[in-house]
């Protein structure tokens, strides 16, 4: 069975530019969670999308957004990028919004803003 | 509020040596818990969780977690430490009545093993 998948692995930008991550969740699975995790520091939530809908976000600019696909596949954008936003971008998906559920993950997008 | 805390940036064991890193949590109904690891520019793995019934929890590659609710910890622990455990761990929970099913991360804790 696949795991998630992000491309692209690496993402150079210039300040001021859009980015466009992008999510294959597993198989089967209908939730998918977007995290920032900056350099050696913890996981920040960004985003979940549930059966294609936006159901909760962190504490983020509303320049951080994204959507999910009927094919369950998300994309996260950044708009108007800053160099803080440098970190790399995990996804998760987990089978159903079920709270008992596991997060599987991604391998991750390391975006560089310069 | 819910909240998980990792009291230790990083911990040092030797190889074949027990290990332990710690974990406390805050919510306001009953938690669900879990442990991923994360290896140098990967993405987190799960590692073990717990829903309910026994308190300890045994998951991959050997890592086990009991679950203790008095003390509101979830502490994983490994009998024997192996220099490939080395890397970032993070607790992660869960309130079972939040309907936003919003998972709360610690920090992380850095585990160096040392041969």
């Amino acid at each position: 069975e696949a795991g998630v998948t992000q491309s692209p692995t690496h993402l150079i930008k210039t300040r001021g530019q859009q980015a466009t991550l992008r999510c294959s969740p597993i198989s089967g699975h209908t939730s998918v969670y977007w995290y920032q995790q900056a350099l050696g520091l913890g996981l920040q939530f960004l985003l979940w999308y549930d059966e294609g809908e936006e159901r909760n976000r962190g504490n983020f600019p509303p320049r951080f957004s994204g959507r999910q696909f009927p094919n369950y596949s998300s994309e996260l954008n950044v708009n108007a990028l800053e160099l803080e936003d440098s970190a790399l971008y995990l996804c998760a998906s987990s089978p159903t919004s079920g709270g008992s559920y596991e997060q599987y993950f991604g391998p991750g997008t390391r975006l560089t803003v310069t | 509020a819910q909240s998980v805390a990792q009291p230790e940036d990083q911990v040092n064991v030797a190889e074949g040596n027990p290990l332990t890193v710690k974990c406390t949590y805050s919510v306001s109904g009953n938690p669900y818990l879990f442990w991923y690891v994360q290896y140098p520019n990967r993405g987190l793995q799960f590692l073990l969780k717990y829903i309910t019934g026994d308190n300890l929890v045994k998951g991959s590659y050997g890592f086990e977690a009991e679950f203790n609710k008095s003390q509101t910890s979830f502490h994983l622990k490994k009998p024997s430490a192996l220099v490939s455990d080395s890397a970032l761990y993070f607790c992660a929970v869960r309130d079972m009545w939040d309907s936003n099913y919003q998972l709360i991360w610690g920090a992380g804790t850095k585990l160096i093993i040392k041969p």
